[in-house]
């Protein structure tokens, strides 16, 4: 177990260009989340996968940001036309999504997006 | 739609000390569970604890335990014999556990927490 792992961990773009973040999961879980976290407040939800399906999408998702998670085993995020104020932390996190609901989130550590 | 409030942006606490970081947070659903979550600086964020909301037991792990008191909707969370490796961004979160939702989390701001020598 490696835990989760995101790639890159830095990204610098201009305005206006499009950046593609991956998140490798916890290899046995099935459940993929991504967070965005802006300085000083809390992650907040975008997506969510339960293996290849992408079962929720948040509001906060707009039509320049594009997940996938092709075979359910990595995802990849896409933000196409960055605009700066989409300049943040971009988190994933996996879990083992069980019937009892007890799953735990584990998270990856994070790309930090700057966009100039 | 839910949210949780961590009303203290900052804490202090002296090595050996005991620390207590407040959080409430608003539901209209009678199954969910909480979570306090730890982000060091630079690093990942890792769980500390849980609830679920049907235990009236508070949860405990080694030195960190709850005070989880579902009628008020508070979640506090106590740090005993506080040290230097505790500093973090402490984020509050809750998840529902009504069947057919999501399981994303709902986190509040965070609270900084300073352990001093």
């Amino acid at each position: 177990d490696t835990g989760v792992s995101q790639d890159p961990r830095h990204k610098i773009t201009k305005r206006g260009q499009n950046v593609t973040f991956r998140c490798d999961p916890i290899s046995e879980h099935n459940r993929l989340y991504w967070y965005r976290q802006t300085l000083g407040q809390g992650p907040e939800f975008l997506t969510y996968f339960q293996n290849e399906a992408q079962l929720e999408k948040s509001r906060l998702l707009s039509d320049r940001f594009s997940a996938e998670r092709p075979k359910g085993s990595f995802s990849t995020l896409e933000i196409q036309r960055t605009e700066q104020g989409d300049s943040a932390m971009y988190l994933c996190a996996s879990s083992l999504g069980t019937s009892d609901r007890k799953e735990t989130q584990y998270f990856g550590p994070g790309t930090r997006l700057l966009v100039l | 739609a839910q949210t949780v409030t961590q009303s203290q942006p900052e804490m202090s606490v002296q090595e050996a000390e005991t620390v207590t970081l407040s959080c409430t947070y608003d539901t209209s659903e009678s199954d969910y569970y909480l979570f306090w979550y730890k982000q060091p600086p630079s690093r990942q964020m890792i769980l500390v604890i849980r609830q679920e909301a049907y235990k009236q037991q508070n949860a405990t792990e080694n030195r960190f335990s709850v005070n989880f008191q579902k009628a008020a909707k508070s979640f506090s969370l106590k740090i005993s014999d506080s040290q230097l490796g505790d500093a973090a961004m402490y984020f509050c979160a809750y998840r529902s556990a009504v069947t057919g939702t999501a399981s994303k989390l709902t986190f509040g701001t965070g609270t900084r927490l300073q352990v001093t020598l």
